[in-house]
């Protein structure tokens, strides 16, 4: 596709379930950025990836989040047992090396009933 | 770590009036200064950016002004128009590195 996608765009769970986000960058992008953005707020940092490889983590807000990319293309975000204050949209975005701008997906909004 | 702090959080103004947001950050090391618009349902859209190298930039009714010593920068929007109405984000980064949002400003433009 022209951008980044993301799945599913809206996400209805119940607390303690899992989640999984899908991400796809853009072809050819080798970073790619995941963000939360919670109601009201900016945009919060969650992870970055060179490639396959994670060399910032340190976003992640606890040990139930966590991320994988495979083959330097689509990303995963997994979220378990899920609480209500992980209800947000989560926001997945891309460049390529040596670009500075990030292109994002429509991000995949996030409610935890 | 940077921190971006993006004042205001709201702005309502009239069609055809200018808009001023306004944003600082921490990290003297950052060159890199996007500004994003976010329209309801979508995901951020880069409008215009600005290096370190250089202090104004226009593209059309947005202009930003960068002031390195002062560690701030400001978005500038001129006869605004219904349809500028969306969320925008500041931030800075160090080249391609991870950028750092500030909190957004809803901006409202009354026809």
């Amino acid at each position: 596709g022209a951008g980044v996608s993301q799945s599913p765009s809206n996400k209805v769970t119940e607390k303690g379930k899992d989640v999984e986000l899908r991400c796809d960058p853009i072809s050819g992008h080798t970073a790619l950025y995941w963000y939360r953005q919670s109601l009201g707020q900016g945009l919060e940092f969650l992870i970055y990836f060179q490639g396959n490889s994670a060399p910032d983590k340190s976003g992640l807000p606890s040990d139930r989040f966590s991320a994988e990319r495979t083959g330097g293309s689509v990303s995963t975000l997994t979220i378990q047992r899920t609480q209500q204050e992980d209800s947000a949209v989560y926001l997945c975005a891309s460049n390529s090396l040596g670009n500075t701008e990030a292109f994002f997906g429509q991000g995949t909004r996030l409610t935890v009933v | 770590g940077e921190n971006v702090e993006q004042h205001p959080s709201t702005l309502s103004v009239q069609e055809g009036d200018s808009a001023v947001i306004k944003c600082t950050y921490s990290d003297s090391a950052s060159n890199y200064f996007p500004w994003y618009k976010q329209e309801l349902g979508k995901g951020p859209q880069l409008i215009i950016d600005i290096r370190s190298n250089v202090g104004e930039k226009k593209d059309q009714r947005i202009a930003v002004t960068l002031n390195k010593t002062a560690k701030h920068f400001s978005l500038h929007i001129t006869e605004t128009q219904p349809e500028d109405s969306a969320v925008y984000f500041c931030a800075a980064s160090r080249g391609s590195y991870i950028p750092t949002f500030g909190r957004g400003t809803s901006l409202i433009v009354h026809p």
